[in-house]
């Protein structure tokens, strides 16, 4: 079956632009992540979603990072004015459950912003 | 929350030798181990996992091994080839009830032909 995908693959933003990065998890995947990975670095936790519910957004960088998933489903970050260390992989990822005994989370391809 | 480390941050061998990678740990409740491989400009991808209820698992060439007393976990492969050679991302659970989980930093395995 289809995997996780994101859109767009590669967005070019100049500083201050706003900008919306879309998720679509595997069908019926209940847990949604969100990510940041630097060039180098390991995924960094931003936010998680629950079905529709936003659980956790400890890794949010400031308030101008939000997300949503209204319908439990398809997600959006949205970044407002960016800045140039915005720059990076915005990786989405879903998994099956939601709590109890841990499962794969599966990735998508990421967005590569690049905050000129 | 989670503490995760990983050693080394880049690991050259010959092909055909074996790669160890090493994580440490924080949290001694935390019961599930996963490894992701990424290659350049894909997406992490699980190679293997592990439970907290045993302390050894093998996939082929792929193997980790789990020390929960000293809260290390370990990734070997054997008999390494050129199509190994990315960057390899552990992991370790958060506290709580869901599935968040906090990754190492990375090693960057190369092998040479």
């Amino acid at each position: 079956g289809a995997g996780v995908s994101q859109s767009p693959r590669y967005k070019v933003a100049k500083r201050g632009q706003d900008v919306a990065l879309r998720c679509d998890p595997i069908s019926g995947h209940v847990s949604l992540f969100w990510y940041q990975q630097a060039l180098g670095q390991g995924p960094e936790f931003l936010t998680y979603f629950q079905n529709e519910a936003q659980l956790d957004k400890s890794g949010l960088p400031s308030d101008r990072f939000f997300a949503e998933r209204p319908e439990g489903s398809v997600s959006t970050l949205k970044i407002q004015r960016t800045q140039q260390e915005d720059s990076a992989v915005y990786l989405c990822a879903s998994s099956p459950r939601g709590s109890g005994q841990r499962y794969e989370q599966y990735f998508g391809p990421g967005t590569r912003l690049t905050v000129t | 929350g989670e503490n995760v480390e990983q050693h080394p941050s880049t690991l050259s061998v010959q092909e055909g030798d074996s790669a160890v990678i090493k994580c440490t740990y924080s949290d001694s409740a935390s019961n599930y181990f996963p490894w992701y491989k990424q290659e350049l400009g894909k997406r992490p991808q699980l190679i293997i996992d592990i439970r907290s209820n045993v302390g050894e698992k093998k996939d082929q060439r792929i193997a980790v091994t789990l020390n929960k007393t000293a809260k290390h976990f370990s990734l070997h492969i054997t008999e390494t080839q050129p199509e190994d050679s990315a960057v390899y991302f552990c992991a370790a659970p958060n506290s709580g009830g869901y599935q968040k989980v906090t990754f190492g930093t990375g090693t960057k395995l190369q092998v040479i032909p």
